[in-house]
């Protein structure tokens, strides 16, 4: 099947700071989701972004299929934007569900 | 707007006890639904999934069961629980097509002791 990998696995950033998350996946995908579970567990929706680029406030991704990656940027980090940030994929010809990625872990220190 | 409720959020159940955790959907139709577990510091497992009444598939071979007795509801079920059921479950749901966009309920924290 298809594999998700997430780089860097954790991240430690000073309130202010800017980063980028990176997601390779190793096939054609359908679509592609980034999540960021707070430290509650919540899950919640930051980007649907099978192609392109979009931004929402503070954070914007860019997925370029052809190469198969997509990126996350959060700029002028804050503590609230802790947590775990999920990618997830549906490979294309495949029905219904996603493949996840195992999560890169942000720590924003203030 | 759609919304996903999940309940109980905390439950402590002891080994070989009886589980029911229940999801429900409102403001769609015929949506895809979705059960995974998250371990402590882990990744999300997809347990089960559902395109339609009555019609459930396995991801990973289980003493856990799912059922969709209803459109909007999924109940995830297992009649002895184990110590490795541990866990943060999580129900989703997503429209049926191609768009794929799945929503996230609140989550389950079940503890077998």
């Amino acid at each position: 099947g298809i594999q998700v990998e997430q780089s860097p696995p954790d991240l430690i950033l000073q309130e202010g700071a800017n980063s980028t998350l990176r997601c390779n996946f190793s096939d054609s995908v359908n679509n592609l989701q980034w999540f960021h579970q707070n430290p509650w567990g919540q899950l919640i929706n930051l980007f649907y972004i099978p192609s392109g680029t979009k931004q929402n406030g503070r954070l914007s991704a860019t997925t370029v299929a052809t190469e198969r990656y997509s990126l996350l940027y959060i700029s002028s980090s804050q503590t609230t934007d802790s947590g775990v940030y999920f990618c997830a994929v549906d490979p294309s010809g495949a029905n219904s569900k996603l493949t996840f990625g195992k999560g890169i872990t942000l720590s924003v220190r203030p | 707007s759609q919304t996903i409720h999940q309940w109980p959020a905390t439950l402590v159940q002891p080994v070989g006890s009886p589980l029911s955790l229940e999801c429900t959907v409102e403001g769609t139709s015929n949506p895809n639904l979705y059960w995974y577990r998250q371990a402590a510091g882990r990744g999300l497992q997809l347990l089960f999934y559902s395109v339609g009444i009555g019609q459930i598939s396995s991801e990973v071979p289980q003493n856990l069961s799912a059922s969709r007795p209803q459109d909007r509801q999924f109940i995830l079920s297992s009649k002895k629980l184990l110590l490795s059921d541990s866990g943060f479950y999580l129900c989703a749901w997503s429209t049926a097509g191609p768009r794929l966009e799945q929503y996230f309920g609140p989550g389950t924290r079940l503890t077998v002791t």
